[in-house]
């Protein structure tokens, strides 16, 4: 069975900040990706990271990054110098390679406020 | 750039009532799926389809819900009596190979009263 696990429910920042979001997965395969999802007020879901589970490299694109932790079994998601349009949903997903799992196995999201 | 369309954004019907959920998925992709988000909570995995087939489906997929590829565009969620707990955000993605990044729509807010 696949598991993920986002414990922080809401986190409130002022603009500026940085701010962590965690994730940690659960899953008896070898081969797996992970997935950061953003769902804006608007309601779409929109892509943002994928990564497999034989690259650990840290990831970054502007002022979003990916700490990808094997060890730990941790995809975390770091937004510098926030901004109010960053704020959002944000949703870690897993997808395994066992079997036939071709589909995404959510958390339950971490709603980010980033206020002025 | 290409994306998931879906139709209609909104439906109200009432219980009992047939429904049915469309969909074009990106057109070079193979894979596709249809998720429900009810409100306030996460999304939750309800078929994956590929080669004119399902392929996996979960719990919630019960006999209520089908599935369709009429054409080589449309992608079309069925659910033959809708219930009161059906009321969810459906979202339809796809991808290009089982294990890429799955693109969603935009979703269809389904109301059941």
């Amino acid at each position: 069975a696949q598991k993920v696990t986002q414990a922080q429910t809401e986190i409130s920042v002022v603009e500026k900040e940085d701010v962590t979001l965690d994730c940690v997965y659960e899953t008896r395969d070898t081969t797996y990706y992970l997935f950061w999802y953003k769902q804006p007020p608007s309601g779409e879901l929109v892509f943002l990271i994928r990564r497999n589970s034989f690259d650990e490299q840290n990831e970054i694109s502007g002022r979003y990054s990916w700490n990808f932790q094997k060890s730990t079994s941790s995809f975390n998601f770091t937004i510098t110098a926030s901004q109010v349009v960053d704020s959002a949903v944000y949703f870690c997903a897993l997808s395994a390679l066992g079997g036939s799992n071709y589909k995404l196995t959510f958390g339950k999201g971490t709603l980010l406020t980033v206020n002025p | 750039e290409p994306e998931v369309t879906q139709t209609p954004s909104h439906q109200v019907t009432q219980m009992g009532q047939e429904v049915i959920l469309r969909c074009v998925p990106i057109s070079n992709h193979l894979y596709f799926y249809w998720y429900r988000q009810i409100l306030g909570q996460k999304v939750e995995f309800l078929v994956s389809f590929y080669n004119n087939e399902i392929s996996e489906k979960s719990e919630i997929f019960d006999d209520q819900f089908s599935v369709e590829r009429p054409d080589g565009s449309n992608f079309t969620l069925k659910i033959r009596s809708t219930k009161l707990e059906d009321s969810a955000m459906y979202f339809c993605a796809s991808s290009v190979d089982r294990a890429y990044e799955q693109y969603f729509g935009p979703g269809t807010r389904l109301t059941v009263t």
